[in-house]
């Protein structure tokens, strides 16, 4: 499998429940980014792995937690979520940090 | 700061009809410029890039060319068909971080 794959592609998930989003990129690349997406809004960027080493946490809620295990797998950890939390959550990965990204599909999280 | 401005959408095209998206940014330096595109319930995907001034970046018909004088990278089609219809993103590359523009929703009508 190439490219970059996010499970699952769909989540519906209460606000008391716990779960989490996998990234996995089969490019041999350094860098992940976890990235939000609200409808009529712009992207924004959550998080940001550099050789497994977050490097930008921008200003986002305690209840999302990533985990970053080696260079090719990336995990959002979500708990007590709020319901504009709903979105698609797109994780993307580029060779160095700041080069030329590559999506994954995303996920489509609502919480309900 | 460095940034990417792009057109505000929703556009709609007839088949066949000719696309203009307008991109420009502001950035320090020698920024690479990309155009994404997102088709539905997808994520984005590279449609095509320029490194350098005057760099043409090409692909599915579509073709952008990198102004360094007017500090654009317009997105460009000579006849779009339904199949086009996705949302368009322009975006800088500055060598340490990336910038997306808000995205242009383009619905191509038969």
């Amino acid at each position: 499998e190439t490219g970059v794959t996010q499970t699952p592609r769909h989540l519906v998930m209460g606000m008391t429940n716990k779960k989490s989003l996998k990234c996995e990129q089969h490019l041999g690349h350094n860098a992940m980014y976890w990235y939000k997406q609200s409808a009529k809004k712009p992207l924004e960027l959550m998080f940001v792995y550099n050789f497994k080493e977050q490097t930008e946490n921008n200003s986002v809620p305690s209840r999302f937690s990533p985990e970053c295990p080696n260079s090719s797998h990336l995990f959002l950890h979500l708990h007590t979520l709020q319901p504009e939390d709903s979105a698609l959550y797109l994780c993307a990965s580029s060779q160095k940090f700041g080069g030329e990204q590559y999506f994954g599909p995303g996920t489509r999280l609502t919480v309900t | 700061g460095d940034s990417v401005t792009q057109m505000e959408g929703p556009v709609t095209l007839s088949e066949e009809a000719f696309l203009t998206i307008n991109c420009t940014y502001t950035a320090t330096g020698y920024p690479s410029l990309f155009w994404y595109v997102q088709y539905p319930g997808e994520g984005l995907q590279l449609l095509l890039k320029a490194t350098k001034a005057d760099d043409k970046g090409s692909n599915k018909g579509f073709e952008a060319t990198y102004r360094k004088e007017t500090t654009s990278f317009h997105l460009e089609k000579g006849s779009v068909q339904v199949s086009d219809s996705a949302v368009y993103f322009c975006a800088l590359n500055t060598g340490n971080q990336f910038y997306f523009g808000t995205g242009t929703s383009l619905t191509v009508i038969p």
